[in-house]
């Protein structure tokens, strides 16, 4: 079955420094996702992106992060000076074409440490 | 804005006990529900999902989860707990015209044999 791969697992970085999470989505999707859960707290959203733009983000997706298909299989989410509240577990999903009933497919996740 | 509650933060059962995992979601408009499944060390998987139809949905490996919409309800439940259920489960809401999930806060389950 196709599944949603992430790199790296982890990422230790220095505040502010950049990064850039990578995500491959599942191939004919066209709708991906960003989510983070900082630990000990809900999974959250931070942006969608469809058609090369950006369709909707959350209050926490500021000027900082931004997001990226370079590609056309590669979907990326840089922060570009980290904070140490940027310190989370960052997943990539994507979704075929249907409605917002679709499965959103999750990836296994990159561990963001900012020290 | 809507939120989801789920009131258990930790489960601990005996193998073939009963399941019931509360949520509860607060948005007056149409929503869609999801259970997501993250079993140790793996990504997120989609347990079920409701969008229209028979509120009684049923799942993969034996789970079902109903909706009750005078009480904002999706509860998750399986007759009979394995081992292998050990994992954490989350409920999710979108509404209608968004694609953005929005989480619950967890349930741990663990299942003893």
């Amino acid at each position: 079955e196709p599944e949603v791969t992430q790199t790296p697992s982890h990422q230790v970085t220095q505040m502010g420094q950049e990064v850039i999470l990578r995500c491959v989505p599942i191939s004919n999707h066209l709708y991906f996702y960003w989510y983070r859960q900082i630990l000990g707290q809900k999974v959250e959203f931070l942006v969608s992106f469809y058609n090369n733009e950006i369709s909707e983000k959350s209050e926490i997706f500021d000027d900082q992060f931004s997001v990226e298909r370079p590609d056309g299989s590669n979907f990326t989410l840089k922060i570009r000076s980290t904070k140490l509240e940027d310190s989370a577990m960052y997943f990539c999903a994507s979704q075929g074409l249907a409605g917002n009933t679709d499965t959103q497919y999750f990836g296994p996740g990159t561990r963001l440490t900012v020290l | 804005a809507q939120s989801v509650s789920q009131h258990n933060h930790h489960v601990i059962l005996s193998e073939a006990a009963s399941l019931e995992l509360g949520c509860n979601y607060s948005y007056g408009g149409t929503v869609n529900l999801f259970w997501y499944v993250q079993y140790p060390g793996q990504h997120l998987q989609l347990l079920l999902k409701y969008f229209s139809g028979d509120p009684l949905v049923k799942g993969i490996k034996g789970f079902e989860a109903e909706f009750i919409k005078s009480k904002f309800s999706f509860n998750l439940r399986k007759p009979s707990v394995q081992w292998s259920d050990t994992a954490e489960y989350f409920c999710a809401v979108i509404s209608t015209g968004r694609r953005a999930l929005t989480f619950g806060s967890g349930t741990r389950l663990q299942v003893q044999p």
